[in-house]
């Protein structure tokens, strides 16, 4: 399976103030997708990441609030703009690996720890 | 729309005994159905394909697309087992996963 990094891996932030999370795959995948895990909660996915497209972002995630790249088919970006205290989170990243004919299957990054005070 | 329900948020066993993690989803076409399982300061990680019909770390799980289910069972639960457990659907390739809100097993001796 892929191996999935990211960075930082957790950051302690102001109010106000924003953060790009970076996350690398050591192989080439067409299929990237950010994660947000709330405390006590489940994965809620914030949007999906193709790279030559625009991120699709699922409702009550916008743009603006979380802006995205996909520069290249190892790596993405995930920024948490004018952070408040709600954005305090885990936020993952995961790609879909080719079954090649069986299922298609997704693996996640180690997460991004975020506090915002 | 998809659903994903794990009715049970926290489930504990002794060491040894039978153990079961519900799932149950609601999807109209054929869904592909995940069971991840993520160990204290782990990452996430995929315990089961319901597609590949197999046994991991004596785990298994069969698809009842009759009960709309897909429960995780294990005969003899051992203490390593302790962790949040999640099950997910996909409604395709390419979709992102709909996750269950979780499980947490805990196995005690």
């Amino acid at each position: 399976s892929a191996v999935i990094s990211q960075k930082p891996s957790r950051d302690i932030c102001q109010r106000g103030t924003s953060l790009t999370i970076q996350c690398q795959v050591d192989s080439q995948v067409t299929m990237m997708f950010w994660y947000r895990q709330q405390p006590g909660q489940s994965l809620t996915l914030i949007a999906t990441a193709n790279q030559g497209s625009e991120a699709t972002y699922e409702s009550g995630f916008v743009i603006d609030k979380f802006p995205i790249s996909r520069p290249n088919l190892t790596f993405s970006t995930l920024t948490v703009s004018n952070m408040s205290p709600e954005d305090s989170s885990i936020y993952l990243c995961s790609v879909e690996e080719d079954g090649g004919g069986a299922t298609d299957t997704q693996y996640f990054g180690p997460g991004t720890r975020l506090t915002v005070l | 729309a998809q659903r994903v329900t794990q009715p049970e948020k926290l489930l504990s066993v002794f060491k040894g005994a039978p153990v079961e993690l519900k799932c149950n989803y609601s999807y109209s076409g054929s869904p592909e159905l995940f069971w991840y399982v993520q160990y204290s300061r782990q990452r996430l990680q995929l315990l089961l394909r319901h597609i590949s019909r197999e046994s991991i770390k004596g785990f298994t799980a069969d698809l009842n697309k009759g009960e709309t289910s897909f429960h995780l069972k294990k005969p003899f639960a051992q203490e390593e087992d302790s962790a949040m457990y999640y099950c997910a659907l996909n409604s395709n390739s390419g979709y992102a996963l709909n996750f269950g809100k979780g499980t947490s097993l805990l196995v005690t001796p």
